[in-house]
């Protein structure tokens, strides 16, 4: 059973504009949230994380939000550059455990 | 963060052989895991290698066919046996630093494996 979920297997974005990318989990129990990005012919790359007792992460152009009312998390890049073009994978633990990863999200920032 | 190298980068393999991936860290690190990434899947963790002891290995996943060795604290490898097509996957091994071990980990570039 897939405890983390990523609907949107690609975006396509402009380059300058927000790219917004969700994610939903499942397990009541996760409360660290990671974002990893990943190039072709790379392992994925760590980008941001949010612990489960904040709702909001800033990194630069990276922003993570989480509702746990709604198990959601999205990762906002703003503004939005080619070189962001990657897949981004959401992925969960409960600290100290076992991460769960999304199936990933095909971004392409379009120049 | 940590240098991750693994090797090979990818690999074509015949039905019943076996591959062994090997991982090598530029620090020492507690932790060590082994995923397998099917295509158009999530990254599946296979299983935790942690030095001086056997690995922990997750459901579905048996020694049997993925053995791990961890010699040292910068060194791991995954063995895939007796291969089928089924095998063919993206390999990845990561490390997990942070105030608890594992709140980050750090990810090589993979082997991408075929079986034929």
């Amino acid at each position: 059973d897939q405890q983390v979920k990523q609907n949107s297997p690609s975006l396509s974005v402009q380059e300058g504009r927000i790219s917004i990318l969700n994610c939903d989990y499942t397990n009541s129990m996760f409360d660290y949230f990671l974002w990893y990005k990943k190039y072709p012919a790379e392992g994925p790359t760590f980008l941001i994380s949010i612990s489960s007792i904040k709702d909001k992460n800033e990194d630069g152009r990276f922003t993570v939000f989480l509702n746990k009312s709604a198990k959601h998390l999205s990762l906002h890049i703003v503004p939005s550059q080619p070189g962001d073009s990657a897949v981004y994978f959401c992925a969960a633990s409960t600290t100290g455990n076992q991460f769960y990863f999304g199936t990933g999200t095909s971004l392409t920032v379009i120049p | 963060s940590a240098v991750i190298s693994q090797k090979p980068s990818r690999d074509i393999c015949q039905r019943g052989t076996s591959l062994t991936i090997q991982c090598q860290v530029d620090s020492q690190v507690t932790m060590m895991f082994w995923y397998r990434q099917q295509p158009g899947q999530s990254l599946t963790l296979i299983a935790t290698a942690n030095q001086g002891s056997e690995a922990t290995y997750e459901s579905g996943f048996v020694i049997d066919k993925f053995p791990i060795s961890r010699p040292n604290l910068t060194f791991s490898t995954l063995t895939v046996s007796n291969m089928s097509p089924e095998d063919s996957s993206i390999y990845l091994c990561s490390v997990g630093q942070g105030v608890l071990a594992k709140n980050i980990q750090y990810f090589g570039a993979g082997t991408r494996l075929s079986v034929l």
